[in-house]
């Protein structure tokens, strides 16, 4: 069965300062990866999806997230967060063994302090 | 009303009562789904409707039973739950059924099961 780590619970940064959400997941052939994102008492909402090409995608809100195969990772990076990327972040993998559904990691909240 | 929505947002039920939650996306969207987000738990899909057909059942207790009845709809009916199934409920569709496909959330219904 295909599953997905998100190894920090939380996630606590200085506004201004840079963060990097780690997510791996467990697969040895192609899948198609996702970041979602969860602002307080709202459903999930898409950030970025990797499904073929670049290795680097980016979101509209200056994140960004790399596939690398080897490492079976898909970390989510932002030089610079604001008040406003306090959420929680869900990273999530399809394809591979697990057909057409959506396998979710437990999610990182992302804290972001003034 | 745009995107998808579900109603009611909260909800509070005693062990021997009958509910429904309602779903409604305005996407012309032709997958649908329910899962369940419990606290410190990874979302879990637990039904998954494309065209108005059931294709995933992820061995999900039978006192919760889904249905469809067109595309727009989705229903979760609830019968004689249990404590444990308290959670937020969140609705999702898609444009189709398939492992590239982003889906789309509802805010989600909190169940309080007494």
């Amino acid at each position: 069965a295909q599953s997905v780590t998100q190894l920090d619970s939380q996630v606590p940064v200085f506004e201004e300062a840079p963060v990097e959400l780690r997510c791996n997941y467990s697969s040895s052939v192609s899948v198609y990866l996702f970041w979602y994102v969860q602002y307080p008492n709202q459903g999930l909402q898409l950030l970025l999806k990797y499904l073929s090409g670049s290795t680097l995608v980016e979101s509209i809100n200056g994140f960004e997230a790399e596939f690398n195969k080897s490492q079976t990772s898909f970390h989510l990076r932002k030089p610079s967060v604001h008040i406003s990327d306090t959420a929680e972040y869900f990273c999530a993998v399809s394809g591979g063994n697990a057909g057409n559904m959506l396998t979710f990691g437990g999610g990182t909240r992302l804290m972001v302090k003034p | 009303e745009t995107g998808v929505t579900q109603t009611p947002r909260h909800l509070v039920m005693g062990m021997t009562n009958k509910k429904s939650l309602k779903c409604e996306q305005h996407l012309g969207h032709n997958a649908m789904y329910w899962y369940k987000q419990s606290a410190k738990k990874p979302l879990e899909l637990m039904f998954v409707y494309s065209l108005e057909e059931r294709v995933e059942n992820n061995s999900v207790p039978s006192r919760f039973s889904p249905e469809c009845p067109n595309s727009s709809h989705l229903f979760l009916h609830l019968h004689t739950l249990q404590p444990e199934d308290s959670a937020l409920y969140l609705c999702a569709s898609s444009q189709d059924w398939g492992p590239e496909q982003t889906q789309y959330f509802g805010p989600g219904t909190r169940l309080l099961v007494l």
